[in-house]
């Protein structure tokens, strides 16, 4: 299992975009890549998922380098109610999906 | 929105007393899992399932144990209950296929032991 790291906090401002990057340089070949966010007292919700290069949605963007050692969740333009934290997990299929420590974002006015 | 439910949703209980967390889910999946997290750490996976009669155990060593009768349901029992069991518990499901890491979450079971 690709074990992942990322950092335990980061603080930003409304309206900046935010980076969180995830470092899994044991990542398999068929493993992909997913995000998730956390509000106290709630089950973690999917953000994204990506294989390789980036991917968007409505609310997150993920990049993914060529040699997928590590991985970026781009939130644009974050607001108050993004203060949450943010895991990133490694697997998929018929994996088991263990979630690391995750990173505190808190966003201030 | 997740069709996945959890019940209780908050259960407060002796120890010693034999509990079982309920989980649901209707959207066919495969694959469910309990992970058992305290407030504000991390989760830590208890059990998991790919089908019907499949369970394992997953890496946090605990003491209850898991069925998997129907694809729906996988209930969760703690045959005697301790206050070290005091925690959230919280049930996901997944959708078979390599590229399925999306889970589902219940709103989670908060367990306290006296």
């Amino acid at each position: 299992l690709a074990k992942t790291t990322q950092p335990i906090s980061m603080d930003s401002y409304e309206g900046q975009e935010v980076n969180i990057t995830c470092s899994h340089n044991n990542i398999a070949t068929n493993d992909y890549i997913t995000w998730y966010q956390q509000f106290p007292s709630q089950g973690p919700r999917f953000i994204i998922q990506g294989y390789k290069t980036k991917v968007t949605n409505e609310v997150a963007s993920l990049f993914i380098p060529a040699d997928r050692k590590s991985s970026t969740l781009s939130l644009p333009r974050v607001s108050l109610s993004d203060t949450a934290v943010y895991y990133c997990l490694v697997g998929g299929g018929y994996n088991k999906l263990i979630f690391g420590a995750g990173t505190r974002l808190a966003v201030h006015p | 929105e997740a069709d996945i439910y959890q019940t209780p949703r908050y259960l407060v209980i002796g120890t010693g007393k034999k509990i079982t967390l309920e989980c649901s889910q209707t959207m066919g999946h495969d694959k469910m899992y309990w992970y058992q997290q305290d407030p504000g750490m991390e989760l830590h996976l208890i059990h998991y399932s790919y089908g019907v009669n499949s369970t394992e155990k997953g890496d946090l060593s605990s003491e209850s144990t898991v069925s998997r009768i129907r694809t729906e349901h996988f209930p969760l029992t703690l045959e005697s209950a301790r206050p070290s069991h005091t925690s959230q518990y919280l049930c996901a499901s997944g959708d078979r296929g390599e590229d399925s890491g999306e889970l589902f979450f219940g709103e989670g079971s908060r367990l306290t032991v006296l």
